[in-house]
């Protein structure tokens, strides 16, 4: 059953530091999502992607984010200069259409120091 | 804004049902999810609900819908220790245009052997 992939599981950056996490979504899927979880937190929405622009952006995502599909297969979250509070877990999802059900794939903790 | 409230944490043993509940503020919400997330790993779908269904049963899994009160339910007949984990209710409301998931907290499931 095909799946979403993340890299890598587990990143740790220093304060001030570019971290880009990458996600490879289920290959018919169109649309594609990053959500984020703070330890003990509630999953956040941090951004949609859909025919190579943004759809929907949380308020959470500032001009510290962006998101790219660089190729057919990936969909990267960079976070231009880290902060402590960056620190948390951060999924990758996608789906066929909007209205449809978003996979999620494991995910990548980020630890900010 | 939409909100999503759920327990934090239920104990059952073995063979026993386990209920879930799941409170929820927007009243256009059109889809709820359940997802399941198992120690270190990612998000698992495990079922969804049309808002305009009542119930929605699959093998193990019931879902009970009440629109009037808002109020979702996860129902796991038979419980086994592998269904330890924390269980996650979400909703969309994709007919603001919008396909972001607000998410619970979650609720963590103990099964106890």
């Amino acid at each position: 059953e095909p799946e979403v992939t993340q890299t890598p599981s587990h990143q740790v950056t220093q304060m001030g530091q570019e971290v880009i996490l990458r996600c490879v979504p289920i290959s018919n899927h169109l649309y594609f999502y990053w959500y984020r979880q703070i330890l003990g937190q509630k999953v956040e929405f941090l951004v949609s992607f859909y025919n190579n622009e943004i759809s929907e952006k949380s308020e959470i995502f500032d001009d510290q984010f962006s998101v790219e599909r660089p190729d057919g297969s990936n969909f990267t979250l960079k976070i231009r200069s880290t902060k402590l509070e960056d620190s948390a877990m951060y999924f990758c999802a996608s789906s066929r259409e909007g209205t449809d059900t978003q996979y999620f794939g494991p995910g990548t903790r980020l630890t900010v120091l | 804004g939409e909100d999503v409230e759920q327990s934090l944490f239920l104990s059952v043993r073995e063979g026993d049902s386990s209920v879930i509940n799941c409170t929820y503020t927007d009243s256009s919400s059109t889809y709820l999810y359940w997802y399941k997330q198992e120690p270190g790993a990612g998000l698992q779908l495990l079922t969804y609900i049309f808002s305009n269904m009542d119930m929605k049963q699959d093998q193990r899994l019931t879902v009970l819908l009440n629109k009037k009160d808002k109020h979702l339910s996860l129902r796991i007949a038979d419980t086994q220790t592998g269904d330890s984990a924390i269980y996650f209710c979400a909703e969309i409301d994709s007919g603001a245009g919008s396909y972001q998931l607000t998410f619970g907290k979650g609720t963590k499931l103990s099964v106890i052997p």
